[in-house]
């Protein structure tokens, strides 16, 4: 199994311009997410979906569309790029939407995105 | 609300030495405990969890963590800590019975160094 595969691994922007960062998953989760990660700020929810064709906003989802038309797949669409959007991004899926399952919330390797 | 506290931004243990990394919550109820741990440049990975049952939780790597009630806390030990062990260690919390809210509330993270 892969896991949860994040694309790409780097990526540089400029401001204004739209970028979708791809996450996919092989292990059928129902469950999938995606967080930002900025250094004394800890892990902040964006957007999460709790099934295909259904998705609802996290804590800092102003910026970022989402979408589930399949099980394996949750790409995160930053509409028109911004400095503050300069982060650590993770995709992250499990079969539980409270990540209580015995394996728990599975990581993708991240995304690291400037933007200048 | 919710909430979790990772009171050391920073952790340094000699190589052979236990280790601990202290985590406290606030819930309303019962919580779901969690610890994850990052190594540089990956996704977090599931350590442990703690539901019901046993205080004591055994979970990857040799690590351990000790649910404590009273003092709503769960810190994270290991008995003798490796090089290896160096890494980023967040611990997230939420409530057992959370209805349609069962987003995980994150802690900040601590840094632990192992010296050799």
């Amino acid at each position: 199994n892969a896991g949860v595969t994040q694309t790409p691994k780097f990526q540089v922007l400029k401001t204004g311009q739209s970028m979708t960062l791809q996450c996919a998953q092989d292990m059928n989760h129902e469950y999938m997410s995606w967080y930002r990660q900025d250094p004394g700020m800890g892990l902040r929810l964006i957007h999460y979906s709790v099934g295909a064709g259904i998705t609802d906003q996290g804590e800092v989802p102003n910026g970022y569309n989402v979408s589930r038309s399949t099980t394996e797949d949750f790409p995160l669409r930053l509409l028109s790029a911004a400095p503050s959007q300069t982060s650590v991004y993770f995709c992250a899926s499990s079969y539980s939407s409270g990540g209580d399952s015995n394996y728990g919330y599975t990581f993708g390797s991240g995304t690291r995105l400037t933007v200048v | 609300a919710q909430s979790v506290a990772q009171p050391e931004d920073q952790v340094n243990v000699a190589e052979g030495n236990p280790l601990t990394v202290k985590c406290t919550y606030s819930v309303s109820g019962n919580p779901y405990l969690f610890w994850y741990v990052q190594y540089p440049n990956r996704g977090l990975q599931f350590l442990l969890k703690y539901i019901t049952g046993d205080n004591l939780v055994k979970g990857s790597y040799g690590f351990e963590a000790e649910f404590n009630k009273s003092q709503t806390s769960f810190h994270l030990k290991k008995p003798s800590a490796l090089v290896s062990d160096s890494a980023l260690y967040f611990c997230a919390v939420r409530a057992l019975r959370a209805g349609n809210n069962r987003k995980l509330i994150w802690g900040l993270g601590t840094s632990l160094a192992v010296n050799p």
